[in-house]
């Protein structure tokens, strides 16, 4: 069964500091990835998804990730963060079952600080 | 198009009542699914279904039932509350052609159990 890493639980920065997220899968083979993003008292909403193609997927507000299938890693990036993404990131995977369940990583929440 | 849509947003029950949980989506979605979401631990696959009268476990099962008799419609019911079940909980759709998996997302319902 697919599983999903999230290095770090809990991150605080200021804001236009860089932010780096790790998230590593376990499964080898062809894979779908996502991040998605909840914002305090609100749902999940996608920030990206790679399942094809170019390795470097931007998403929304300024949101970035790289796939390396090497390194089974699925890092989220962004160059300078704003006191509006304080949030929690959650990393996910498709499973290998036929109807592609998805994994969630365990989330890390981001704390931005003025 | 409202999206997904999910009632009630907060309950508090007592250990041993129950209740359902009402999720909703007018994207003629196949795949719904629940999701219960516990600090540390990310989002937890309850019970899916990929159509109209077709429903399965996903990782955590025990203590809640499903039932699809509907399109739009995929209720989640615990029969027998117990404090373990307080959570917040989270319904999904996609469409089971789409091949980038992408998962739409409900607000949630905060359960309390006491």
């Amino acid at each position: 069964a697919q599983s999903v890493s999230q290095h770090n639980h809990h991150v605080i920065l200021s804001e236009a500091a860089s932010l780096e997220l790790g998230c590593n899968y376990s499964y080898g083979g062809t894979v779908n990835l996502f991040w998605y993003v909840q914002y305090p008292g609100q749902h999940l909403q996608l920030l990206l998804k790679y399942f094809s193609g170019d390795p470097l997927v931007k998403g929304i507000k300024g949101f970035e990730a790289e796939f390396i299938k090497s390194k089974f890693s699925f890092n989220l990036r962004k160059p300078s963060v704003q006191w509006s993404d304080t949030a929690e990131y959650f990393c996910a995977v498709k499973g290998t079952d036929s109807w592609g369940k998805l994994q969630f990583g365990a989330g890390t929440q981001v704390v931005v600080t003025p | 198009n409202a999206g997904v849509t999910q009632t009630p947003k907060f309950q508090v029950l007592k250990t041993g009542q129950s209740m359902t949980l009402q999720c909703a989506q007018d994207m003629n979605h196949e795949y719904m699914s629940w999701y219960r979401q516990d600090p540390g631990m990310g989002l937890r696959l309850i019970h899916y279904s990929v159509g109209a009268g077709i429903t399965d476990q996903g990782e955590v099962p025990n203590g809640y039932n499903v039932s699809r008799s509907t399109t739009e419609d995929f209720p989640l019911r615990l029969l027998s509350a117990a404090p373990s079940q307080t959570s917040v909980y989270f319904c999904a759709s996609r469409h089971t052609t789409d091949r980038t998996y992408e998962q739409y997302f409900g607000p949630g319902t905060r359960l309390t159990v006491t």
